[in-house]
């Protein structure tokens, strides 16, 4: 397997641009994960889908930032409009049985500036 | 909402010294895992522990649920080993994963 596959791993935007950011799973796990690392607050859960459902979104930081599964194979995580402070590295992870609780499998990253 | 600390935040060491990292957290969990992320960003789950002792190789982890801390050890420590460790908790449900701040570990030959 390629483990989670992460689109684009580079990206530059300007503000208030649409940034939207792909993401694979694993074939087979059924649950995935949203973060985002910045040097100031390290690594947090945005969000969350277990069989394709959100599940906890609390973490999202505001109606800027949406996220969506369509498929068991494909999950967006979108901004819009893009501001300076969204400017981190977003990883997308997955796992096998159950929301949380299990071991995760972390996609390369997507790292974002937004100019 | 847990309250994830770890100890040190920094740490250099010799190669093949016995290297301990420490979390601890203030509620309770069903879960407590170990990443490791290493200087060109990956992150890879290194356990996914709920109680007692896990062991891979020359990493163990260890938990102990009561005074809700965990332990992460690497023997005979090397320079590849260098990375940051971080630890992370979770209460199950319809709770999201919690992240310490993370300890960079560098080993030096």
């Amino acid at each position: 397997d390629a483990g989670v596959i992460q689109s684009p791993r580079h990206e530059v935007t300007e503000m208030g641009q649409e940034v939207t950011l792909r993401c694979k799973p694993i074939s087979g796990h059924n649950s995935l994960f949203w973060y985002r690392q910045t040097m100031m607050r390290g690594l947090e859960l945005l969000i969350y889908f277990n069989n394709n459902v959100p599940i906890d979104d609390s973490g999202m930081p505001e109606d800027r930032f949406s996220a969506k599964m369509p498929n068991a194979s494909f999950s967006t995580l979108k901004i819009q409009p893009s501001e300076p402070r969204d400017s981190a590295v977003y990883f997308c992870a997955s796992s096998f049985t159950g929301p949380l609780g299990e071991t995760q499998y972390f996609g390369p990253g997507t790292r974002l500036l937004v100019l | 909402k847990n309250e994830v600390e770890q100890s040190p935040q920094n740490l250099t060491a010799q190669e093949g010294e016995f290297i301990t990292i420490n979390c601890s957290y203030s509620v309770g969990i069903s879960a407590l895992h170990w990443l490791q992320q290493h200087p060109g960003g990956g992150i890879v789950s290194l356990f996914m522990l709920s109680s007692g002792k896990k062991k891979h190789g020359r990493l163990i982890a260890t938990i102990n649920i009561q005074e809700k801390h965990s332990s992460l050890h690497i023997t005979a420590s090397h320079p590849r080993d260098s990375a940051v460790y971080i630890c992370a908790v979770t209460g199950g449900g319809a709770d999201g994963l919690t992240f310490g701040k993370g300890t960079h570990l560098i080993i030096q030959p």
